[in-house]
């Protein structure tokens, strides 16, 4: 496809549980955003990859996140051991070469609910 | 701690009013700043965006923004609103230090519903 896609679209899972979610940035990019988006929240920065670099992860709330990005395209964002906090949409994005003036292109986000 | 304001939440207007909504950021050096749109049920995505050269930028759908850069601000503008308008409108900011390159700090984003 032509844009970021982003799988599941909806999760529900139960306190505790494990949880991955996918990320298929445009071809061709080599950056890759994670982002947070809470109930009446900004976006929240997680984490960041760039080409072959180490990725930034600074914004990573807690050590129970955790993301990987397989051959330089497709993500993962895994939430180990989900707490009722983790409750909200899970953006991706992506932009050609990770520099600073570009436009990042969003996905449709995953909302994630954690009962 | 260093953030980016979007003072109104949830902006009420009626079709061919005019609309501004503030923006600010916290970040010292040189910025680079952007607005995005989310319309309802679609992705997020860019309105428009300044780096450098003149502060006034213009994107698309009439949009524009101006860069004060001694007021940290980055406000969005368009003279005569429409129904199509209605969307969240998100405020982001890239502060360009080394170690965050690319990385963007978003406003809270505020809500406009424009009423036919």
């Amino acid at each position: 496809g032509a844009g970021v896609s982003q799988s599941p679209s909806n999760k529900v899972t139960e306190k505790g549980k494990d949880v991955e979610l996918r990320c298929d940035p445009i071809s061709g990019h080599t950056a890759l955003y994670w982002y947070r988006q809470s109930l009446g929240q900004g976006l929240e920065f997680l984490i960041y990859f760039q080409g072959n670099s180490a990725p930034d992860k600074s914004g990573l709330p807690s050590d129970r996140f955790s993301a990987e990005r397989t051959g330089g395209s497709v993500s993962t964002l895994t939430i180990q051991r989900t707490q009722q906090e983790d409750s909200a949409v899970y953006l991706c994005a992506s932009s050609p070469q990770g520099l600073a003036r570009e436009t990042q292109y969003f996905g449709p986000g995953t909302r994630l609910l954690v009962l | 701690a260093q953030s980016v304001s979007q003072h109104n939440h949830h902006v009420i207007l009626s079709e061919a009013a005019s609309l501004e909504l503030g923006c600010n950021y916290s970040y010292g050096g040189t910025v680079n700043l952007f607005w995005y749109v989310q319309y309802p049920g679609q992705h997020l995505q860019l309105l428009l965006k300044y780096f450098s050269g003149d502060p006034l930028v213009k994107g698309i759908k009439g949009f524009e923004a101006e860069f004060i850069k001694s007021k940290f601000s980055f406000n969005l503008r368009k003279p005569s609103v429409q129904w199509s308008d209605t969307a969240e409108y998100f405020c982001a900011v890239n502060p360009l230090r080394g170690s965050t390159l690319g990385r963007l700090y978003f406003g809270r984003g505020t809500q406009l519903t424009v009423w036919p």
